[in-house]
């Protein structure tokens, strides 16, 4: 069964760095997001992205942060420098399409990134 | 703005022992609620997709019901193995592709 893959699954980073979270989105869909979830907290929205270019994002996703679609396979989400804040579970989820209805959004593992 | 609260928190259950989890929404013009599993430290599992009031999907143990303010989806005769964390998402006509999900009930069956 197809899924959405994510790598790494753990990150270290010191304060200040960059990172880049990578996710291979289920092959035939069309639509990318990235959520985040900090531990105990509510799985939030950051970013939605169509057609190489960003449809919809929240006031999480101020400029530190950017993704692309570098080739036919891949979605990354980049945190340019990173806060203490930005710790948290990243899921990168993906959909078919995005119509009048709902479309299910299927999401990957997930990465856990730490900064210290 | 959009809401989304699930109740309760934390269930225990014996194992056989049926129950229900809430999910009530205030949205702008709702177009699907979403229900997913999340284990421990993974990503969530879809489960379900609801579009309209009076729907109902079900899936081995669970069955999931949806009426214009909130869904619940029901657990007959629960076992271990259905101990996870439920989420609830919803998207709205008027925010987009964006899901807004609950904090998730944490369940708990004993064997």
């Amino acid at each position: 069964e197809p899924e959405v893959t994510q790598t790494p699954s753990h990150q270290v980073t010191q304060m200040g760095q960059e990172v880049i979270l990578r996710c291979v989105p289920i092959s035939n869909h069309l639509y990318f997001y990235w959520y985040r979830q900090i531990l105990g907290q509510k799985v939030e929205f950051l970013v939605s992205f169509y057609n190489n270019e960003i449809s919809e994002k929240s006031e999480i996703f101020d400029d530190q942060f950017s993704v692309e679609r570098p080739d036919g396979s891949n979605f990354t989400l980049k945190i340019r420098s990173t806060k203490l804040e930005d710790s948290a579970m990243y899921f990168c989820a993906s959909s078919a399409e995005a119509g009048q209805f709902g479309e299910t959004q299927y999401f990957g593992p997930g990465t856990r990134l730490l900064v210290l | 703005e959009d809401q989304v609260t699930q109740s309760p928190e934390a269930l225990r259950l014996q194992e056989g022992e049926s129950s229900s989890l809430n999910c009530s929404y205030t949205v702008s013009g709702l177009r699907g609620l979403f229900w997913y599993r999340q284990d421990p430290g993974k990503g969530p599992e879809f489960l379900f997709t609801l579009y309209s009031a009076g729907e109902e999907k079900e899936k081995e143990r669970l069955k999931a019901t949806l009426t214009k303010k909130e869904s619940f989806l029901h657990i007959t005769a629960p076992k271990p193995e259905d101990s996870a964390t439920y989420l609830c998402a919803v998207q709205a006509r008027s925010t987009g592709n964006q899901f807004y999900f609950g904090t998730g009930t944490s369940l708990t069956v004993i064997p």
